[in-house]
């Protein structure tokens, strides 16, 4: 079946603009999640919904960073005003439920900021 | 705050030889999460490991946790060159609310011929 998609799969902007990343999770998956992913490191957690509710956004940087899941579907992290520091992987990940289920991840959009 | 070490980062190793991945956590847990991520791909998951105890195995690898000891080990028996990838492990912490995963910082593996 399909998998957790993420759209761009790159996008290059330029410091100051607004972006906005994509995530559709596997059908009927209630959680998902964002995570940021440097190279060579493991991925780190930005934020967590169930269904629409944002239930922990601790891991968000500041407040240039903000997501959404309106519908409980769809969601997407956007960031304002970028910075050449918020270059990096972003990874959506989704999961069943909650407890223990395991997550699974997006291929992720490339960004970068120049 | 939740801390999850990977011990060796990097690991070379010879095809047919074993060899264990540690993972060690600081903070009581009984959700441990092993991934594999291959170079320029997204991470996949191996195993979901949820009980003090829990061993799973999956072909080569076998994944175990001591929550007691705040330790999970990947061990690979008679590698081949088709494991070579970076294997991530992560920690959950129940009971708080949230569900992220803490990552460690990922372990290296190349095997050679």
């Amino acid at each position: 079946g399909a998998g957790v998609s993420q759209s761009p799969r790159y996008k290059v902007t330029k410091r100051g603009q607004d972006v906005a990343l994509r995530c559709d999770p596997i059908s009927g998956h209630v959680s998902l999640y964002w995570y940021r992913q440097a190279l060579g490191q493991g991925p780190e957690f930005l934020t967590y919904f169930n269904y629409e509710a944002q239930q922990d956004k601790s891991g968000l940087p500041n407040d240039r960073f903000s997501a959404e899941r309106p519908e409980g579907s769809i969601s997407t992290l956007t960031i304002q005003r970028t910075e050449q520091r918020d270059s990096a992987m972003y990874r959506c990940a989704s999961s069943p439920g909650t407890g223990g289920y395991e997550q699974y991840f997006g291929p992720g959009t490339r960004l970068t900021v120049t | 705050e939740l801390k999850v070490e990977q011990n060796p980062l990097f690991l070379s190793m010879q095809e047919g030889k074993n060899y264990t991945i540690y993972c060690n956590y600081s903070t009581t847990s009984d959700r441990l999460y092993w991934y594999r991520q291959d170079p320029g791909k997204s991470l996949e998951s191996l195993f979901v490991l949820l009980s003090n105890g829990a061993v799973k195995q999956e072909g080569r690898l076998m994944a175990s946790l001591d929550t007691k000891a705040r330790l999970s080990t990947l061990h690979i028996t008679a590698a081949v060159h088709d494991l070579s990838a970076t294997y991530f492990c992560a920690v959950d912490i129940p009971k708080t609310g949230s569900e992220k995963l803490v990552f460690g910082k990922g372990t290296k593996l190349t095997v050679n011929p």
